[in-house]
């Protein structure tokens, strides 16, 4: 059975500092999908990224990065220079190439302190 | 304009009734889907939908049925509504094709409908 864990379930920094969330996964397939999403406060839902298993670079999106290394199932994600509306809970996700099977880890809340 | 909207925002209803929500998206993408998000925060994709294709979460109740009229709207259908229902539904749209996809494919959410079953 598909798994993700997120071990932090609670993060606070002080603003301009980085940060980087884990996330681990268990899958028994090849090829697979990742996910990151994002949900401040006011409740709703943000897709950061998508990431297949077959492409194993790493992903930079202004202060977002992502580090995806298959030998460990990890998909951790960095915020450089954390800024206050950065604090959200962040969920991890994994999915076959089907879409089936797609379960989500069960979130790290990130509090970021001026 | 809003790209994924949602109605009605808040729903609050008696156990046994049928109810429906609805989503509409103006993006012009082919894949639509219906996230579950309990009073836990526990996320949980229900199904995703394009023209061609509906994929099921098997652990999704059969109460439970997405009906798309049109390729902008997937509505849920729920039937004979029990207490574990109430949760906040997300819908969401992104531009999916067929064939392989890129690294990243956008889903863009909308605000969700706060279901509260008496």
């Amino acid at each position: 059975a598909q798994k993700v864990t997120q071990a932090q379930t609670e993060i606070s920094v002080v603003e301009k500092e980085d940060v980087t969330l884990d996330c681990v996964y268990e899958t028994r397939d090849t090829t697979y999908y990742l996910f990151w999403y994002k949900q401040p406060p006011s409740g709703e839902l943000v897709f950061l990224i998508r990431r297949n298993s077959f492409d194993e670079q790493n992903e930079i999106s202004g202060r977002y990065s992502w580090n995806f290394q298959k030998s460990t199932s990890s998909f951790n994600f960095t915020i450089t220079a954390s800024q206050v509306v950065d604090s959200a809970v962040y969920f991890c996700a994994l999915s076959d190439v089907y879409g089936q099977n797609f379960v989500f880890g069960p979130g790290t809340r990130l509090s970021v302190l001026p | 304009d809003t790209a994924v909207s949602q109605t009605p925002k808040y729903l609050v209803t008696q156990m046994g009734n049928d109810k429906s929500i609805k989503c509409e998206q103006n993006l012009g993408h082919d894949t639509m889907y219906w996230y579950k998000q309990d009073s836990k925060k526990f996320l949980k994709i229900m199904f995703s939908y394009n023209n061609k294709e509906l994929i099921i979460n098997e652990t999704v109740p059969n109460r439970f049925s997405p009906k798309s009229p049109d390729k902008a709207h997937l509505n849920l259908h729920i039937n004979s509504l029990e207490l574990g229902d109430s949760a906040v539904y997300f819908c969401a749209s992104s531009q999916d094709r067929a064939e392989w996809r890129p690294s990243t494919d956008t889903q863009y959410f909308g605000p969700g409908t706060r279901l509260t079953v008496l």
